[in-house]
């Protein structure tokens, strides 16, 4: 079974818009931890967010935030205000274990594609 | 930016033959890993360590030997490359300043191919 599930392969947001990228994740571990990337075309790993299953609020950076729902174990990212530069493909990870410990298991990641 | 560097950038090799591929880092973390990304299934962890000459296997180990001798360089090897292995490979490293201690940062990517 995907520990990590990115249902939508690709998507599609008009500048300007906000859009959410979904992202369920399974594990029995109480302790754990939920980490988006960003890959642009260009090809590199760009950290963007991180989610701990102990925080109480949602975690946000800038014009991302993380809508985290710990009893359907969802972890989706939303992007307010597109803009071109956020075409990219999104991948979701989750670390097992207390922070400090345990490895990241990725999604196979969502296509977002900017229109303006 | 994590000061990672990966070396080469992009190779063309032959099956058979054998290939290291290197990542060095400047800011002496402790734990390293060796990623493949293949269209349609994300990043796969191949190899990690978590200091020097002390070294696990990760979910697609097989065909992969690592060595970490020093802090700052962790080296991938394909003994003999298969066609199979053709991807591009991703060094990682955790932690690092003002970002939560767990996070993963990575290096720029090494395009390999095995003809």
């Amino acid at each position: 079974a995907q520990k990590i599930t990115q249902t939508q392969p690709g998507m599609f947001v008009q500048e300007k818009e906000a859009v959410t990228l979904d992202c369920t994740y399974d594990t029995s571990d109480p302790s754990y931890g939920l980490f988006w990337y960003k890959q642009p075309s260009s090809g590199e790993m760009i950290f963007l967010i991180y989610q701990g299953s102990y925080d109480q609020q949602n975690a946000t950076e800038g014009r991302y935030s993380l809508n985290f729902q710990k009893a359907r174990k969802s972890a989706n990212l939303v992007i307010s205000a597109s803009q071109l530069g956020d075409s990219a493909m999104y991948f979701c990870a989750m670390r097992e274990g207390p922070g400090g410990q345990g490895n990241l298991i990725f999604g196979k990641g969502t296509k977002l594609s900017v229109k303006p | 930016d994590a000061g990672i560097t990966q070396s080469p950038r992009h190779k063309v090799t032959e099956t058979g033959t054998p290939v290291t591929l290197r990542c060095h880092q400047t800011e002496n973390h402790r734990y390293m890993y060796w990623y493949r990304q293949d269209p349609g299934h994300g990043l796969r962890l191949i190899h990690y360590s978590y200091g020097v000459k002390d070294t696990d296997k990760g979910e697609v180990s097989d065909g992969y030997s690592v060595s970490r001798s020093k802090t700052e360089d962790f080296l991938l090897t394909l003994e003999s490359a298969t066609s199979s292995q053709t991807s591009v490979y991703f060094c990682a490293i955790r932690g690092g300043t003002g970002f939560p201690t767990d996070t993963q940062y990575f290096g720029p990517g090494t395009r390999l191919t095995v003809l």
